[in-house]
Protein backbone atom coordinates (compact mmCIF):
# COMPACT_ATOMS: atom_id res chain seq x y z
CA UNK A 1 0.00 0.00 0.00
CA UNK A 2 1.31 3.40 -1.30
CA UNK A 3 -0.93 5.43 0.74
CA UNK A 4 -2.33 6.77 -2.34
CA UNK A 5 -6.15 7.74 -2.30
CA UNK A 6 -7.51 9.29 -5.20
CA UNK A 7 -11.08 11.02 -5.28
CA UNK A 8 -13.81 10.79 -6.62
CA UNK A 9 -13.14 7.11 -7.53
CA UNK A 10 -16.27 7.26 -10.33
CA UNK A 11 -17.86 10.35 -11.94
CA UNK A 12 -20.22 11.30 -14.72
CA UNK A 13 -20.04 14.43 -16.33
CA UNK A 14 -21.27 16.73 -18.70
CA UNK A 15 -19.24 18.29 -21.50
CA UNK A 16 -17.90 21.62 -20.74
CA UNK A 17 -18.32 21.60 -17.28
CA UNK A 18 -14.52 22.11 -14.76
CA UNK A 19 -13.72 18.55 -12.69
CA UNK A 20 -11.43 18.41 -10.30
CA UNK A 21 -9.55 15.10 -9.33
CA UNK A 22 -8.07 14.75 -5.56
CA UNK A 23 -4.78 12.65 -5.24
CA UNK A 24 -4.20 12.59 -1.82
CA UNK A 25 -0.76 10.61 0.09
CA UNK A 26 0.25 10.13 3.59
CA UNK A 27 4.19 9.74 3.32
CA UNK A 28 5.66 12.72 2.53
CA UNK A 29 6.73 12.11 -1.41
CA UNK A 30 8.27 14.66 -3.53
CA UNK A 31 7.29 13.34 -6.70
CA UNK A 32 3.55 12.78 -7.90
CA UNK A 33 2.13 12.24 -11.05
CA UNK A 34 -1.16 12.20 -13.24
CA UNK A 35 -1.50 9.90 -15.95
CA UNK A 36 -4.29 8.70 -17.80
CA UNK A 37 -5.20 5.05 -18.99
CA UNK A 38 -6.62 4.41 -22.81
CA UNK A 39 -6.94 1.35 -24.73
CA UNK A 40 -4.11 1.20 -27.34
CA UNK A 41 -2.09 3.87 -25.55
CA UNK A 42 -1.12 2.65 -22.67
CA UNK A 43 -0.46 4.90 -19.55
CA UNK A 44 0.44 8.18 -20.66
CA UNK A 45 1.65 10.88 -18.32
CA UNK A 46 -0.75 14.32 -17.88
CA UNK A 47 1.46 16.55 -15.30
CA UNK A 48 3.96 15.87 -12.27
CA UNK A 49 4.77 17.77 -9.45
CA UNK A 50 8.43 17.83 -8.21
CA UNK A 51 7.69 19.81 -4.90
CA UNK A 52 5.17 21.95 -3.58
CA UNK A 53 3.91 24.34 -6.56
CA UNK A 54 6.34 23.10 -8.65
CA UNK A 55 5.17 21.14 -11.29
CA UNK A 56 6.01 20.37 -15.34
CA UNK A 57 3.84 19.59 -18.25
CA UNK A 58 3.90 15.71 -19.66
CA UNK A 59 2.78 14.55 -22.84
CA UNK A 60 -1.20 15.32 -22.68
CA UNK A 61 -1.20 17.97 -21.17
CA UNK A 62 -3.75 20.31 -23.52
CA UNK A 63 -6.60 20.60 -21.44
CA UNK A 64 -5.48 20.11 -17.80
CA UNK A 65 -4.03 21.91 -15.11
CA UNK A 66 -2.34 21.21 -11.97
CA UNK A 67 -2.11 22.45 -8.31
CA UNK A 68 0.32 21.44 -5.74
CA UNK A 69 -0.04 23.79 -2.25
CA UNK A 70 0.69 21.10 -0.12
CA UNK A 71 3.19 18.15 -0.49
CA UNK A 72 0.22 15.47 0.19
CA UNK A 73 -2.35 16.78 -2.33
CA UNK A 74 -2.05 16.74 -6.00
CA UNK A 75 -4.88 18.27 -7.75
CA UNK A 76 -6.15 17.48 -11.25
CA UNK A 77 -8.25 19.76 -13.23
CA UNK A 78 -10.19 19.71 -16.54
CA UNK A 79 -10.68 23.09 -17.15
CA UNK A 80 -13.66 21.98 -19.56
CA UNK A 81 -14.47 18.46 -19.84
CA UNK A 82 -14.47 17.14 -23.42
CA UNK A 83 -15.78 13.74 -24.78
CA UNK A 84 -11.95 13.18 -25.57
CA UNK A 85 -11.20 13.17 -21.65
CA UNK A 86 -13.12 9.98 -20.70
CA UNK A 87 -10.59 8.31 -19.41
CA UNK A 88 -9.61 6.33 -16.43
CA UNK A 89 -7.21 8.71 -14.32
CA UNK A 90 -4.33 7.07 -12.22
CA UNK A 91 -2.27 9.23 -9.68
CA UNK A 92 1.03 8.05 -8.71
CA UNK A 93 4.35 8.86 -6.53
CA UNK A 94 7.47 7.96 -6.63
CA UNK A 95 9.21 6.48 -4.09
CA UNK A 96 12.97 8.14 -3.23
CA UNK A 97 14.20 11.58 -4.50
CA UNK A 98 14.91 10.61 -7.82
CA UNK A 99 11.58 11.31 -10.01
CA UNK A 100 12.42 8.39 -12.26
CA UNK A 101 12.31 5.41 -9.62
CA UNK A 102 9.70 2.94 -9.30
CA UNK A 103 6.63 4.93 -9.06
CA UNK A 104 3.76 3.34 -7.16
CA UNK A 105 -0.32 4.12 -8.58
CA UNK A 106 -3.14 5.38 -6.48
CA UNK A 107 -6.32 2.71 -7.46
CA UNK A 108 -7.72 5.03 -10.18
CA UNK A 109 -10.83 7.58 -11.00
CA UNK A 110 -12.77 6.72 -14.11
CA UNK A 111 -14.10 9.62 -15.44
CA UNK A 112 -16.55 9.64 -18.51
CA UNK A 113 -18.01 13.22 -19.93
CA UNK A 114 -20.79 12.91 -22.00
CA UNK B 1 6.87 9.84 -31.45
CA UNK B 2 6.39 6.56 -29.04
CA UNK B 3 9.36 6.48 -27.16
CA UNK B 4 8.71 2.90 -25.74
CA UNK B 5 7.11 0.23 -27.91
CA UNK B 6 5.44 -3.13 -27.09
CA UNK B 7 4.57 -4.26 -30.14
CA UNK B 8 2.47 -7.29 -29.42
CA UNK B 9 -0.91 -6.38 -28.18
CA UNK B 10 -1.74 -9.51 -26.56
CA UNK B 11 -0.03 -13.08 -26.02
CA UNK B 12 -1.47 -16.26 -25.42
CA UNK B 13 0.47 -18.79 -23.34
CA UNK B 14 -0.39 -22.46 -21.36
CA UNK B 15 0.11 -22.93 -17.89
CA UNK B 16 3.27 -24.12 -17.15
CA UNK B 17 5.02 -22.62 -19.84
CA UNK B 18 7.58 -19.72 -20.52
CA UNK B 19 5.82 -16.36 -21.00
CA UNK B 20 8.01 -13.42 -23.14
CA UNK B 21 7.15 -9.63 -23.24
CA UNK B 22 8.82 -7.69 -25.47
CA UNK B 23 9.61 -4.21 -25.18
CA UNK B 24 12.13 -1.49 -27.11
CA UNK B 25 12.90 2.23 -26.88
CA UNK B 26 14.30 4.79 -28.53
CA UNK B 27 15.69 7.02 -26.31
CA UNK B 28 19.46 6.12 -25.06
CA UNK B 29 19.33 8.55 -22.33
CA UNK B 30 16.68 6.12 -20.43
CA UNK B 31 18.86 4.86 -17.45
CA UNK B 32 15.92 2.54 -15.45
CA UNK B 33 13.36 0.37 -17.25
CA UNK B 34 10.52 -1.43 -15.26
CA UNK B 35 7.40 -3.65 -15.34
CA UNK B 36 3.96 -3.20 -14.32
CA UNK B 37 1.38 -5.47 -14.20
CA UNK B 38 -2.64 -4.75 -14.12
CA UNK B 39 -5.47 -6.36 -13.59
CA UNK B 40 -9.16 -4.77 -14.65
CA UNK B 41 -10.65 -2.19 -12.39
CA UNK B 42 -7.41 -1.79 -10.51
CA UNK B 43 -4.20 0.42 -10.31
CA UNK B 44 -0.74 -0.85 -11.80
CA UNK B 45 1.24 -2.77 -9.81
CA UNK B 46 5.32 -2.69 -9.98
CA UNK B 47 6.73 -6.16 -10.69
CA UNK B 48 10.64 -5.88 -11.72
CA UNK B 49 13.12 -3.22 -12.62
CA UNK B 50 16.73 -3.30 -13.69
CA UNK B 51 19.44 -0.28 -14.29
CA UNK B 52 20.99 0.21 -17.25
CA UNK B 53 24.34 -0.89 -15.72
CA UNK B 54 22.73 -4.66 -15.77
CA UNK B 55 21.50 -7.00 -18.40
CA UNK B 56 19.83 -9.09 -16.10
CA UNK B 57 17.18 -9.33 -12.86
CA UNK B 58 15.88 -12.26 -11.63
CA UNK B 59 12.98 -12.25 -8.96
CA UNK B 60 11.25 -15.69 -8.25
CA UNK B 61 9.66 -16.88 -11.67
CA UNK B 62 9.91 -13.23 -12.96
CA UNK B 63 13.13 -12.24 -15.11
CA UNK B 64 14.06 -8.99 -17.04
CA UNK B 65 16.97 -9.01 -19.53
CA UNK B 66 17.98 -5.72 -20.49
CA UNK B 67 19.76 -5.31 -24.65
CA UNK B 68 20.73 -1.99 -24.45
CA UNK B 69 22.72 -2.38 -27.91
CA UNK B 70 19.20 -3.22 -29.60
CA UNK B 71 17.43 -1.03 -27.10
CA UNK B 72 15.39 -3.88 -26.09
CA UNK B 73 14.26 -5.38 -23.19
CA UNK B 74 12.17 -8.31 -22.32
CA UNK B 75 9.80 -9.77 -19.38
CA UNK B 76 10.32 -13.62 -18.76
CA UNK B 77 7.92 -15.76 -16.56
CA UNK B 78 8.32 -19.06 -16.12
CA UNK B 79 6.54 -21.52 -14.95
CA UNK B 80 3.20 -19.10 -16.14
CA UNK B 81 0.41 -19.65 -13.99
CA UNK B 82 -3.32 -18.79 -14.92
CA UNK B 83 -2.88 -15.64 -12.29
CA UNK B 84 -0.46 -13.73 -14.41
CA UNK B 85 -3.15 -13.17 -16.99
CA UNK B 86 -3.01 -9.24 -16.68
CA UNK B 87 -2.01 -6.46 -18.75
CA UNK B 88 1.61 -5.75 -18.82
CA UNK B 89 3.48 -2.57 -19.47
CA UNK B 90 7.06 -1.93 -19.55
CA UNK B 91 8.24 1.60 -18.31
CA UNK B 92 11.67 3.71 -18.72
CA UNK B 93 12.99 6.39 -17.20
CA UNK B 94 14.59 9.52 -17.82
CA UNK B 95 15.32 10.89 -14.69
CA UNK B 96 12.18 13.04 -13.65
CA UNK B 97 9.84 10.50 -15.27
CA UNK B 98 8.22 7.13 -16.34
CA UNK B 99 7.65 6.96 -20.00
CA UNK B 100 5.36 3.65 -20.51
CA UNK B 101 4.59 1.31 -23.40
CA UNK B 102 0.87 0.25 -25.06
CA UNK B 103 0.68 -2.39 -22.74
CA UNK B 104 0.09 -6.22 -23.67
CA UNK B 105 -2.69 -8.32 -22.89
CA UNK B 106 -1.00 -11.92 -21.32
CA UNK B 107 -3.43 -14.89 -20.84
CA UNK B 108 -2.42 -17.69 -19.55
CA UNK B 109 -4.84 -21.07 -20.44
CA UNK B 110 -5.20 -23.51 -18.11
Amino acid sequence: DAGITQSPRHKVTETGTPVTLRCHQTENHRYMYWYRQDPGHGLRLIHYSYGVKDTDKGEVSDGYSVSRSKTEDFLLTLESATSSQTSVYFCAISAGDRGGNTIYFGEGSWLTVV
Amino acid sequence: DQQVKQNSPSLSVQEGRISILNCDYTNSMFDYFLWYKKYPAEGPTFLISISSIKDKNEDGRFTVFLNKSAKHLSLHIVPSQPGDSAVYFCAASDGNKLVFGAGTILRVKS
